[in-house]
C-alpha cells in the first residue's frame, strides 16, 4: 500500500524557518517524481515545488522560489520542504504527492499524503 | 490561468453534474480534475483530459481539448459532494483553477 506521511509543520514567526519532511512507503521511491502541494486555510490548490527522481532536476513556483528548496533522500525514502524567510502568506497546509507514471515530469499527482500545517504568525 | 465555473453546484442524487475549466492558452490535452472531499487530501480523478485514475467509477468523465474542458459526473452520489479541481501540466508552473463545489441536496 502506497503512503505519504509528513512531518514538520507548526507554527513560526514571520522570517523564520522550517523544514517539513515526507516519508514514503508502498512503493519504489527513487522511481517517482515528488511534488510539493500547498492550501491556504479555505482556499484553493497550490503548486509550490517538484524534484526529479534522481534529484537533479527541480522546479517552483515564482511566490517560493528563492526562499523554499526541494530535496530527497533515496536511501530513506523521504522527501523534504526546506521553508525560509517565512511570510504570512505561506501559512497552509503542505502536501507531498507522488508524480503519476503517465505524467511526464511528476506533472499530476496520483497519491498524496494527509498534509502538515504550517502557522506563520507572531 | 484556468477558470473553473460554476463557484458551486447543487443538485440531487442521481442527476447529472458538468463542471467546466477553460484555460487562457492553448494545453492541448493536458488537463487534470482532482476530487478533494472535506478534510481529505486530493485525489486524482482525469489526467490528459478524459483518462481516467485507477479506482476512478466510470460514472466520472472528462473531456476536451484546447482550451475548454469539462468534467462529468453521471448519476450523482452522496460521496461525490467535494470541491472538484482542474490543474493544467503543460507548462511550468503548473497551475490549478480555483475549484467548483458540488453539493448534493
Amino acid at each position: 500500500e502506497v503512503q505519504l506521511v509528513e512531518f514538520g509543520g507548526g507554527l513560526v514567526q514571520p522570517g523564520g524557518s522550517l523544514r517539513l519532511s515526507c516519508a514514503v512507503s508502498g512503493f519504489t521511491f527513487s522511481d517517482y517524481w515528488m511534488t510539493w502541494v500547498r492550501q491556504a486555510p479555505g482556499k484553493g490548490l497550490e503548486w509550490v515545488a517538484t524534484i526529479q527522481d534522481n534529484g537533479t532536476e527541480k522546479n517552483y513556483a515564482h511566490s517560493v522560489k528563492g526562499r523554499f528548496t526541494i530535496a530527497r533522500d533515496n536511501a530513506l525514502n523521504s522527501l523534504y520542504l526546506q521553508l525560509n524567510s517565512l511570510r504570512a502568506d505561506d501559512t497552509a497546509v503542505y502536501y507531498c504527492a507522488k508524480g503519476h507514471i503517465n505524467c511526464r515530469s511528476a506533472t499530476c499527482f496520483d497519491y498524496w499524503g494527509q498534509g502538515a500545517l504550517v502557522t506563520v504568525s507572531s | 490561468f484556468l477558470t473553473q465555473s460554476p463557484a458551486t453546484l447543487s443538485l440531487h442524487p442521481g442527476e447529472r453534474a458538468t463542471l467546466s475549466c477553460r484555460a487562457s492558452q492553448n494545453i492541448a490535452s493536458f488537463l487534470v480534475w482532482y476530487q478533494q472531499r472535506p478534510g481529505q487530501a486530493p485525489r486524482l480523478l482525469i489526467y490528459d483530459a478524459w483518462k481516467r485514475a485507477t479506482g476512478v467509477p466510470a460514472r466520472f468523465s472528462g473531456s476536451g481539448s484546447g482550451t475548454d474542458f469539462a468534467l462529468t459526473i453521471s448519476g450523482l452520489e452522496a460521496e461525490d459532494s467535494a470541491v472538484y479541481y482542474c490543474q493544467q501540466r503543460t507548462n511550468w508552473p503548473l497551475t490549478f483553477g480555483g475549484g467548483t463545489k458540488v453539493e448534493i441536496k
